[in-house]
């Protein structure tokens, strides 16, 4: 099993900072995703990332994907109330998986934006 | 994104019960569904992979009696909980995907269960 190791696990900020969160692993992964859940539902795919050091936008969400396919980071510029949430970053659970298959999730972060 | 449906959302039930969870999806078959466990702010854990009409495989460290799983139809999967203890109370999810080596599972919005 591939472990991925998340952190910070807490995070608590006020609205309008910036943030970022990290996933660490000493496997390389094909493939690393991030999710958003928030209390009572289940994950919510926000990006997959495949290329080595390919960076993704989704408005004030930044996803950036290791050179080495080992590491990714969320970094979210001027958060909101509505950030609020378990930030998750999973990837294969097995050596030579894809992220359409099983999934192993880093521990998680919870973040709370205060108004 | 396609449409993945868990029933019930919550469940209370006495110890020693069991206690069934449906994963369908409602828009796409399902050849393979995943079944994820997830206690109070911590991340998922894999508990076990379902392929339409095959045996489920079981992670380890997770007991298959305790929690049988059925994949019967391309669009339902269901986990039952069997002599149900409070340490069995948690966030179940399911994720199901479509066939090909290239689809995306999506999630259920999880069942909560509470075993008092």
């Amino acid at each position: 099993t591939q472990l991925l190791e998340q952190s910070p696990q807490f995070l608590s900020i006020q609205e309008g900072e910036n943030l970022t969160v990290y996933c660490n692993s000493s496997s390389v992964f094909s493939s690393l995703q991030w999710y958003r859940q928030e209390p009572g539902e289940g994950p919510v795919l926000l990006v997959t990332v495949v290329t080595g050091g390919e960076v993704k936008k989704l408005k004030r969400l930044t996803f950036q994907f290791g050179d080495a396919r080992k590491d990714s980071s969320l970094h979210i510029t001027a958060a909101q109330p509505g950030d609020t949430g378990l930030y998750l970053c999973a990837g294969p659970g097995e050596a030579g998986g894809t992220s359409y298959g099983k999934l192993t999730f880093g521990q998680g972060t919870i973040l709370t934006v205060h108004p | 994104g396609a449409v993945v449906s868990q029933h019930p959302s919550w469940v209370i039930c006495k110890s020693g019960t069991s206690v069934k969870i449906e994963c369908r999806s409602l828009d796409f078959q399902a050849t393979t569904m995943f079944w994820y466990r997830q206690f109070p702010k911590q991340s998922l854990m894999l508990m076990a992979t379902s392929n339409e009409g095959s045996k489920a495989t079981y992670e380890q460290g997770v007991e298959k009696d305790k929690f049988l799983i059925n994949h019967a139809s391309l669009t339902l999967s269901t986990l039952t909980v069997t002599s149900a203890h409070p340490e069995d109370s948690s966030f179940y999810i399911c994720s199901a995907r479509g066939g090909g080596w290239n689809t995306e599972a999506f999630f259920g919005q999880g069942t909560r269960l509470t075993v008092v």
